[in-house]
């Protein structure tokens, strides 16, 4: 079974200062992990993924994350953060050959002026 | 169109009532998932569609949630004898054919069900 924890509900940074959104993953094998942003009464959107190769990857909105293996986390990281940045983020895993994504519950940024 | 749509956006209704929701994905994209997002929770998996196979179900949690897709359209889901658990928002999501594991999904904006 695949799972994924998100352990803080809420995170809450001033405008301009660095932004950590913090995942941990627990699979069967290799993982493929997503992030994806939730805008009020809005869907889903994409925001980056690790397949393979390079443990930094890059995404829309000038977010990063960085894959790590030994400690099982795919943290979700923005150097300045904007106001515009508050909203839902979820992190997501799959493993190879199930089509299924598992949601971690979803943490709260709040980005304040 | 250019994204998910989904059908109706809000729906209220009484227990006991059915209730359909509609969703019709992207052009092209074979695969289509439905998820249930309660209050302040995740993303609960409900059902997969990809293409002509037949569909996991296992994510329905009970018998009064069905859902059908025709081909590689329109989806709907329909919830009989509604309760009051049951309220939550409903979202559908599509993906492409070309990378069935690697690719991402894209979600329609939900519809929102209350159930009084």
């Amino acid at each position: 079974a695949q799972s994924v924890a998100q352990p803080e509900d809420q995170v809450k940074v001033a405008e301009g200062n660095p932004l950590t959104v913090k995942c941990t993953y627990s699979v069967s094998g290799n993982p493929y992990l997503f992030w994806y942003v939730q805008y009020p009464n809005r869907g889903l959107q994409f925001l980056l993924k690790y397949i393979t190769g390079d443990n930094l990857v890059k995404g829309s909105y000038g977010f990063e994350a960085e894959f790590n293996k030994s400690q099982t986390s795919f943290h979700l990281k923005k150097p300045s953060a904007l106001v515009s940045d508050s909203a839902l983020y979820f992190c997501a895993v799959r493993v190879p050959n199930d089509y299924k994504l598992s949601f971690g519950a979803g943490t709260t940024v709040t980005v304040r002026a | 169109g250019a994204g998910v749509s989904q059908s109706p956006s809000n729906k209220v209704t009484e227990k006991g009532k059915d209730v359909e929701l509609r969703c019709d994905p992207i052009s092209g994209h074979t695969a289509l998932y439905w998820y249930r997002q309660r209050l302040g929770q995740g993303l609960e998996f409900l059902i997969y569609f990809q293409g002509n196979s037949a569909p996991d179900k296992s994510g329905l949690p009970s018998d009064r949630f069905s859902a059908e897709r025709t081909g590689e359209s329109v989806s709907t889901l329909t919830i009989q004898r509604t309760q009051q658990e049951d309220s939550a928002v409903y979202l559908c999501a599509s993906r492409s054919s070309g990378s069935p594991i690697t690719g991402e999904l894209f979600f329609g904006e939900g519809s929102r069900l209350t159930v009084l």
